[in-house]
């Protein structure tokens, strides 16, 4: 079965960095699209970034360009999330999530647990 | 970038009865339209896919319809483990792909 596993959340003081980590199994890794989606405390989703299939392409919310790189290594099943200059609004869940067909054009059909950033002195 | 608004923000219903929730996208966005299912302290759930099909293992009580700027997702007959929050989310434009702000369903 389709597994995505975060880690790499914590307390982090604002200016400093993070890295993310998602662990896929289950699925042809390198065959698909995948995603980070935030969700801060008591609010709704948003979308943060994109990769295709390869890593040759990426895609990111303004409000993360510049500050989040998203990457890939297929030959692990890991998708990473480097988030450098954290600010206070940074602070939230971070889901990695698989797209359902392995285009850009789809939904997202398995999301993981997720994990916890704080940016807080 | 294309602004999902969803009504109503909070939804009260009786179990057994029916929900119907509403999702317009300020632009069309053809049928790529999703429909996600989260509960308190989980990841959110893939419902509905292609504005009508329903995901792998998803029952049938869950419809989607509508197409272009309107949506609904319509609950046939809530079940306790229904009572959740509902996002839509458009993926016909991108980047960015863009949610709904959420429809809470609570027992009424």
């Amino acid at each position: 079965q389709v597994q995505l596993v975060e880690s790499g959340g914590g307390v982090v003081q604002p200016g400093r960095s993070l890295r993310l980590s998602c662990a896929a199994s289950g699925f042809t890794f390198g065959s698909f699209v995948m995603h980070w989606v935030r969700q801060a405390p008591g609010k709704g989703l948003e979308w943060v970034a994109a990769i295709s299939h390869d890593g040759s392409d990426k895609k990111y919310a303004d409000s993360v360009k510049g500050r989040l790189t998203i990457s890939r290594d297929n030959s692990k099943h890991t998708l990473h999330l480097e988030m450098i200059s954290l600010r206070g609004e940074d602070t939230a869940v971070y889901y990695c999530a698989k797209s359902l067909s392995g285009s850009y054009w789809d939904s997202f059909d398995y999301w993981g647990q997720g994990t916890l950033v704080t940016v807080s002195s | 970038e294309i602004v999902m608004t969803q009504s109503p923000g909070t939804l009260s219903v009786s179990p057994g009865e029916r929900a119907t929730l509403s999702c317009r996208a300020s632009q069309s966005v053809s049928s790529s339209l999703a429909w996600y299912q989260q509960k308190p302290g989980q990841a959110p759930r893939l419902l509905i896919y292609g504005a009508s099909t329903r995901a792998t293992g998803i029952p049938a009580r869950f419809s989607g319809s509508g197409s272009g700027t309107e949506f609904t997702l319509t609950i046939s007959s809530l079940q306790s483990e229904d009572f959740a929050v509902y996002y839509c989310q458009q993926y016909n434009n991108w980047p960015p792909w863009t949610f709904g702000q959420g429809t809470k369903v609570e027992i009424k």
